[in-house]
């Protein structure tokens, strides 16, 4: 099993939808990461996260340290949202990260 | 600011040739990774180097050899590159700290026929 689990693999949405995506964990970590990856691109961090939640714009990160589980969420989606989003966690003890596979996001206009 | 810059972008090898992938920062971070990622799977990591000077073996070290030159540069070398190496490869950059976070390069798309 993965440490690091997300779903739904692939999501497709309407412009102007609300998103959420997730990621699961099965180790003690430090801090968990959210990032971007647009198609053909480069890899973005979006979010930080060790507790509690973080916004930024229409993305909102939430993080349950005692669940082990993550949560990412699009407010009023909008086509240029469509991506890769990429969870990754940094174990305790460890200045690794794991990754999940991704969630592909596609939000048609 | 560049952050981090890698070259080759693209690339195309035949089996058994050599090439470095090249990465370079600008942020005094410390820490630098190189990944590759495959269709299907998630970013897995081949070497890191927590500081100048050092260099650690990842998940996926085999075929790979790394450089660390100096705090700003990290290069991933193929010494006889196979088609099972064929991928999108990233550099990245941290400082050694636990709430900070990474900052990737644009990627380098190998392919090895």
């Amino acid at each position: 099993k993965n440490e690091v689990e997300q779903s739904p693999q692939n999501l497709t949405a309407q412009e102007g939808e609300f998103i959420t995506i997730n990621c699961s964990y099965s180790v003690g970590i430090s801090a968990l990461h959210w990032l971007q990856q647009h198609p053909g691109g480069g890899i973005v961090s979006l979010f930080m996260l060790s507790s509690g939640k973080k916004k930024h714009g229409r993305l909102i990160a939430t993080i349950n340290i005692q669940e082990k589980h993550s949560s990412l969420h699009i407010t009023a989606s909008h086509p240029r949202d469509s991506a890769v989003y990429i969870c990754a966690v940094r174990s305790q003890g460890n200045n690794r990260l794991a990754f999940g596979k991704g969630n592909q996001v596609v939000v048609i206009p | 600011n560049a952050g981090v810059t890698q070259t080759p972008k693209f690339q195309v090898l035949k089996t058994g040739q050599s090439m470095t992938l090249q990465c370079a920062q600008d942020m005094n971070h410390n820490s630098m990774y190189w990944y590759r990622q495959d269709p299907g799977m998630g970013l897995r990591l081949i070497y890191y180097s927590a500081s100048e000077g050092t260099t650690d073996k990842g998940e996926v070290p085999n075929g790979y050899n790394v450089s660390r030159l100096n705090k700003r540069e990290f290069s991933l070398r193929l010494e006889s590159a196979a088609p099972s190496q064929t991928s999108v490869y990233f550099c990245a950059s941290s400082l050694n700290r636990v709430n900070y976070g990474y900052t990737f390069g644009s990627g380098t798309r190998l392919t090895v026929v």
